[in-house]
């Protein structure tokens, strides 16, 4: 079963706003990544955030952690079109060293 | 670094046939997975290599799934007698270490259809 699940499934918004992802899990976790996936393509590392981190920047990209409600979200500002793609998350599962475990994704639609 | 390979794109065979899916990681990285994913899921763990050896597999994957990394480089993936539920996107990727807490980079997968 997945651990990670992502809200909303779906989020279209216009260029320049910004976007919010949200990722629930049910375990405790060591880190928790953010990936995009383009439509057909293979999935690119975001950033990365430990469990003993709160926040993390990347560019246009804030990502929070709160292990308390065992939560995450993904924040890009000043959205652009080219950052249409499905964004997932990805903990560590509690009974390997090697797997991650996925959420369905959220679709993000940037209207021009 | 020029990226996680896989080979082919696109595969389409008939239910009951055997494929074959290789995977050339990027050429530094000693930790090679396989993924699988269907439309509007996450990718699913299949199975982890460290060089040539197979550490961890799936405990869903069922017995007709097999992967190799012979000189701990490229991988391959076989399904035996594919049924129609094999249908997915199987992905594979790379890292250099660090367990689960390494990020990984994927190539662009390979597409199976089975009819």
């Amino acid at each position: 079963s997945q651990q990670g699940e992502e809200d909303p499934q779906a989020l279209s918004i216009q260029e320049g706003e910004n976007a919010t992802m949200n990722c629930s899990y049910k375990t405790s976790i060591n880190n928790l990544q953010w990936y995009r996936q383009n439509s057909g393509r293979g999935l690119v590392h975001l950033i990365l955030i430990r469990s003993n981190e709160r926040e993390k920047h990347s560019g246009r990209l804030r990502v929070t952690l709160d292990t308390s409600k065992k939560s995450s979200s993904l924040l890009i500002t000043a959205s652009r079109a080219a950052d249409t793609a499905s964004y997932f998350c990805a903990t560590d599962a509690p009974d390997s060293n090697y797997q991650l475990i996925w959420g369905a994704g959220t679709k993000l639609i940037i209207k021009p | 670094d020029t990226g996680v390979s896989q080979n082919p794109r696109h595969k389409i065979t008939k239910r009951g046939q055997n494929v074959t899916f290789r995977c050339d990681p990027i050429s530094e990285h000693n930790r090679l997975y396989w993924y699988r994913q269907t439309l509007g899921q996450g990718p699913e763990f299949l199975t982890y290599f460290q060089n040539e050896a197979q550490l961890e597999k799936s405990r869903l994957l069922s017995d007709r799934f097999s992967a190799e990394r012979p000189k701990g480089s490229f991988s391959t993936l076989e399904i035996q007698r594919t049924e129609q539920g094999d249908s997915a996107m199987y992905l594979c990727a790379s890292s250099t270490g660090g367990g689960a807490g390494s990020p990984l980079h994927f190539g662009n997968g390979t597409r199976l259809t089975v009819t």
